[in-house]
């Protein structure tokens, strides 16, 4: 149903680096910003990387975004136990005149 | 500090309606648009509208149209959502969102969730 494509899954030991992709179209990320959200399990979402690549304040800088064309990713570096959670993309559709989230990522810290 | 406080969980029967109010603190109410977003169980995050608290103007998701009112009462800095008739398949947790600036779209203040149990 998400115009949004993540993978469902990635992983990674502690200390190495994951990458978390999103693929959109010309109508979304290729004409807008992407946004990330992390999801802590049974908790509200939380605003990580905004306009593609600002990290809002308190987000540590492990955490990076980028974008190039109608495809985002999200690198998390130095990887933490407390970093295992759902992780979303976004951006606004304008054919759909809509927000649109990505699929979500899990990541699992082995 | 910003805060988003929700009301509590819901339990409806299909073809009710609902409405989860969001109460909002630390900031000026009006200066912020609200957003919500539904996750249903064990599934992603679906974005459903917005709505300009300063002029009360909404935009809806297509899906929504129809069945969704995003209202808010200044007075006390609440907005709320209204979703008419139910379905089992709106079985959700409902969350508000705090846009930064502008219109959309980084959500930089989250409620807690209002979970919204549809059932027979």
């Amino acid at each position: 149903q998400s115009v949004l494509t993540q993978p469902p899954s990635a992983s990674g030991t502690p200390g190495q680096r994951v990458t978390i992709s999103c693929s959109g179209s010309s109508s979304n990320i290729g004409s807008n910003t992407v946004n990330w959200y992390q999801q802590l399990p049974g908790t509200a979402p939380k605003l990580l990387i905004y306009n593609n690549n600002q990290r809002p304040s308190g987000v540590p800088d492990r955490f990076s975004g980028s974008k190039s064309g109608a495809s985002a990713s999200l690198a998390i570096s130095g990887l933490q136990s407390e970093d295992e959670a759902d992780y979303y993309c976004a951006a606004w559709d304008d054919s759909l005149n809509g927000y649109v989230f990505g699929t979500g990522t899990k990541v699992t810290v082995l | 500090q910003v805060q988003l406080v929700q009301s509590g969980a819901e339990v409806k029967t299909p073809g009710a309606s609902v409405k989860v109010s969001c109460k909002a603190s630390g900031y000026t109410f009006t200066d912020n648009y609200i957003h919500w977003v539904r996750q249903a169980p064990g599934q992603g995050l679906e974005w459903m509208g917005w709505m300009n608290p300063d002029s009360g103007g909404t935009r809806y998701a297509q899906e929504f149209q129809g069945r969704v009112t995003m209202t808010r009462d200044t007075s006390i800095s609440t907005a709320y959502m209204e979703l008419s008739r139910l379905r089992s398949d709106d079985t959700a947790v409902y969350y508000c969102a705090r846009v930064g600036a502008g219109a959309c779209c980084h959500f930089g203040n989250w409620g807690q969730g209002t979970l919204v149990t549809v059932s027979s």
